[in-house]
């Protein structure tokens, strides 16, 4: 189906562990973006993508890892989880560079750290 | 001052009101502004961009008032299908050259029978 899809919705892992969560759309935007949502927070920028093989930090990028060596995947991982990497993670895509155009996001992963 | 801030909320309506939801955002070089809305346990969709002229889509209205730095949202007879968080966000070159999109904590709307 043609959308941008998310793996796995639901995670739990122990701290410590290396966690990868996979973003994939089918619309070859240019743009990706990976936030997390925390209550109290909303959601913020943890890395984003201008296109394959450019990557930059967004505003909360302590701890992760991202890569993309095709358009329309976009993983992230967390080298060794913590506890207070227990969130819910949104991928998200837009066409283009034009930023005024909707941003897309994916059902989310829902990441349990004990 | 946070860069995007919303009313707290959360509101609580009775079908058919009418509910205003307000942002105001610290960078004045900010350059697209959208209301999106997110359901419970769900992704944000975009409901509305907000335009400098202010628009309307059906029971939804937006304004934008740059001088201020100052958004709102206006929901006309409410829906107990309007009951979701409603995020303010907005878009801005960052310092390095960057467009990065800033995103409110949210106001969360309850539409009462």
């Amino acid at each position: 189906d043609a959308g941008i899809t998310q793996s796995p919705r639901y995670k739990i892992t122990e701290t410590g562990r290396q966690v990868t969560l996979m973003c994939h759309q089918t619309w070859s935007h240019s743009y990706m973006f990976w936030y997390r949502q925390d209550l109290g927070h909303g959601l913020r920028l943890i890395y984003y993508s201008a296109a394959a093989d450019i990557t930059d930090k967004g505003e909360v990028p302590d701890g992760y890892v991202v890569s993309r060596s095709k358009t329309e995947n976009f993983p992230l991982t967390l080298e060794s989880a913590t506890r207070s990497q227990t969130s819910v993670y949104f991928c998200a895509s837009i066409g283009g560079a034009d930023f005024t155009n909707e941003q897309f996001f994916g059902p989310g992963t829902r990441l349990t750290v004990l | 001052r946070k860069e995007v801030e919303q009313d707290p909320g959360p509101f609580n309506v009775p079908e058919g009101a009418t509910v205003a939801f307000n942002c105001t955002y610290s960078n004045s070089a900010s350059q697209s502004f959208f209301w999106y809305r997110q359901d419970c346990r769900k992704e944000p969709k975009l409901l509305m961009s907000v335009y400098s002229s202010g628009n309307e889509d059906g029971r939804f209205t937006a304004q934008l008032n740059r001088a201020s730095q100052y958004i709102s949202l206006l929901i006309r007879d409410s829906k107990l299908s309007d009951s979701a968080t409603y995020l303010c966000v907005v878009g801005a070159y960052s310092g390095a050259g960057s467009y990065q999109l800033t995103f409110g904590k949210g106001t969360k709307l309850s539409v009462i029978p």
